[in-house]
């Protein structure tokens, strides 16, 4: 809704199988975040950005890798998916550091069979 | 390692009830306390946040209460009306660098009419 967006907004794949997720944002914003909503655990940070080539560990960033190439563009990767993958994952965008608001995407609602 | 604890999972008020949702906080380093609300199938939106310098903070029918010396913090919602049914979401993080929100459990807020 204040221009960032997911892709896809659902996906269903097997096990073993690689898989990108897709973050893309319009407001130029420098920060980059992505989650995963789990029932019981909240969201929690998978991985983060801050900068075009300048990513970060998160809570839980094992089995998950990043990339930005361009300010607009945050991928999530999984490179070989497993069953405890299955989530809903949200992106989220804030301009600067600190206690700036974070805007969250639609989510991504992955199924890894 | 769950650093913010939230209560209760879910919560039934009538209209124009008072729900609370508390959350309490292990880091005493965390200085930004943001409360999200998150509606079925979308991402979470920024309701309210406060800093530690401050035991209160009130933002129309949304309240922010904080104990720096127990380390909790609650969400008082006045007149509550139906459309607040919704997910609720407190979380902390350090006010330094990227913001590396840790999030609560949740609870869910359901407001009879």
């Amino acid at each position: 809704d204040a221009g960032i967006t997911q892709s896809p907004r659902h996906k269903v794949t097997e096990t073993g199988t690689p898989v990108t997720l897709r973050c893309h944002q319009t407001e130029n914003h420098r920060y980059m975040y992505w989650y995963r909503q789990d029932p019981g655990h909240g969201l929690r940070l998978i991985h983060y950005s801050y900068g075009v080539k300048d990513t970060d560990k998160g809570e839980v960033s094992d089995g998950y890798s990043v990339s930005r190439s361009k300010t607009e563009d945050f991928l999530l990767t999984l490179e070989s998916a497993t069953s405890s993958q299955t989530s809903v994952y949200f992106c989220a965008m804030a301009r600067t550091s600190g206690s700036d608001t974070q805007y969250f995407g639609p989510g991504t609602r992955l199924t890894v069979l | 390692q769950q650093q913010v604890k939230q209560s209760p999972q879910s919560l039934i008020v009538q209209k124009g009830g008072i729900p609370i949702i508390n959350c309490a906080y292990e880091n005493t380093a965390f200085d930004y306390f943001p409360w999200y609300q998150q509606f079925p199938g979308k991402g979470p939106a920024l309701l309210i946040a406060i800093r530690p310098d401050v035991s209160e903070k009130k933002e129309g029918r949304f309240t922010i209460s904080f104990n720096k010396s127990a380390k909790q913090f609650s969400l008082h919602i006045m007149d509550s009306q139906p459309g607040d049914s919704a997910t609720y979401f407190c979380a902390a993080s350090m006010d330094q660098g990227a913001q590396k929100l840790v999030f609560g459990q949740g609870t869910r807020l359901t407001i009879n009419p």
